[in-house]
């Protein structure tokens, strides 16, 4: 068990483009979720999967934001057209329902930066 | 919705003394956990504590244990013994179901 992967770990670019991140969570988990954190501050809630199904979405993921997490393995968020304002950590995070609140673990994050 | 507080920005330590982390909550919910996450420099999110609120027993790991008033809405975590690998930042976290609520955190520094 290598834990919850982020990749890339770092993305840059050029505001307007489109950008994809990708998660892969510990095998057996079968909840994932997305957070945001912007500088200084705590991460925010964005979206929640349970198997392949988004069963929650914040008012912070615009029409812009899209996740998706095909065959309830691994979970990809994409954000098009980025803004400066998406600037941010991505983290990831998964649980499993046998281990509840307990076995919620983190990846390392991709930290996305739009010039 | 539920809205958690860090009034401390900032915290610095002599190596080997104790340091007080606060944190305040705010919900109408009676059952729900309470978590202190470690964020180092490397940024994995790592569990530091947790609570459950129907527990009256403060939670306590090794160098780690928390005050939690239930009544007061109040969280604090006590680091002793501070080791020059507690600089991070730290979280206070709230969970309902699945869907974790985050303060803006404390950054700790231990001094050598």
């Amino acid at each position: 068990d290598t834990g919850v992967s982020q990749d890339p770990r770092h993305k840059i670019t050029k505001r307007g483009q489109n950008v994809t991140f990708r998660c892969d969570p510990i095998s057996e988990h079968n909840r994932l979720y997305w957070y945001r954190q912007t500088l200084g501050q705590g991460p925010e809630f964005l979206t929640y999967f349970q198997n392949e199904a988004q069963l929650e979405k914040s008012r912070l993921l615009s029409d812009r934001f899209s996740a998706e997490r095909p065959k309830g393995s691994f979970s990809t968020l994409e954000i098009q057209r980025t803004e400066q304002g998406d600037s941010a950590m991505y983290l990831c995070a998964s649980s499993s329902i046998l281990t509840g609140v307990f076995g919620y673990t983190f990846g390392s994050g991709t930290r996305l930066t739009v010039v | 919705a539920q809205t958690v507080t860090q009034s401390q920005p900032e915290m610095s330590v002599q190596e080997a003394e104790t340091v007080t982390l606060s944190c305040t909550y705010d919900t109408s919910e009676n059952n729900y956990y309470l978590f202190w996450y470690k964020q180092p420099p490397s940024r994995q999110m790592i569990l530091v504590i947790r609570q459950e609120a129907y527990k009256q027993q403060n939670a306590t790991e090794n160098r780690f244990s928390v005050n939690f008033q239930k009544a007061a809405k109040s969280f604090s975590l006590k680091i002793s013994d501070s080791q020059l690998g507690d600089t991070a930042m730290y979280f206070c976290a709230f969970i309902l179901d699945y869907k974790l609520s985050f303060g803006a955190g404390t950054t700790v520094t231990v001094r050598a």
